[in-house]
């Protein structure tokens, strides 16, 4: 079992509609949590981290439940800009050795006119 | 400003070849990593510098040599690779420490390395 997993889509959206997707990860040990955009070609972009009391940013909603081992990510209002992958990235925190991001395989979402 | 600069954008080498990759930040960050991702797939954690020390080496091969001059540069070393290695390598640096637990990485834009 991978220890992040996403469904790799492609959510196909209408533009204007809401998206939601989640993530599951395996880790009970892991510590933060964030919301990744990356589009073709480019580096991944931090769009938001995910506390547990859930957080949001603009149209832009996470959620977290640890007790189920998943985060999700809401969109509102969807643009056509809002088309990417969006990688789910959990963190385990190495202490003085750094942190280890562990990646899911992400969610590509197409938003349409 | 969480800027991460990387040098150069492309890179193509021979099989024979040596050279270097470059990272930059001044975002006062003190752990500093390298990543690999092939297309279509998510980045592969390749290694971590903390306090400009190694901490954590992914069982990457040999032919690759990360270094980590000062707390504001890291240099990726390449040495006979091979075209399996064809790929972009992601630069990324964080707080070592963080008032919000939350230790976000910030990727700079990546080389694209082709392995002729």
């Amino acid at each position: 079992r991978k220890e992040v997993e996403q469904d790799p889509g492609p959510f196909n959206v209408p533009e204007g509609a809401t998206v939601a997707f989640n993530c599951t990860y395996s880790n009970s040990a892991s510590q933060s949590f964030f919301w990744y955009r990356q589009d073709c070609r480019k580096e991944p972009k931090l769009l938001m981290s995910v506390y547990s009391s859930g957080n949001e940013d603009g149209r832009f909603t996470a959620q977290l439940n640890r007790a189920s081992q998943y985060i999700s990510l809401l969109i509102r209002d969807s643009k056509l800009s809002d088309s990417a992958t969006y990688l789910c990235v959990v963190n385990r925190f190495g202490g003085a050795a750094g942190n280890k991001l562990t990646f899911g395989g992400g969610t590509r979402v197409l938003v349409k006119p | 400003d969480t800027e991460v600069t990387q040098t150069p954008k492309h890179l193509v080498m021979g099989m024979t070849n040596k050279k270097s990759l470059k990272c930059e930040q001044h975002m006062g960050h003190r752990a500093m990593y390298w990543y690999k991702q092939k297309a279509k797939k998510p980045p592969e954690l390749m290694f971590v510098y903390s306090y400009e020390k190694l901490s954590i080496n992914e069982s990457v091969p040999s032919r690759f040599s990360p270094e980590c001059p000062n707390s504001s540069l890291l240099n990726l070393h390449l040495h006979a690779l091979q075209p399996e290695d064809s790929a972009l390598y992601l630069c990324a640096s964080s707080p070592m420490f963080s008032l919000a637990d939350s230790y976000e990485q910030y990727f700079g834009p990546g080389t694209r390395l082709t392995v002729t």
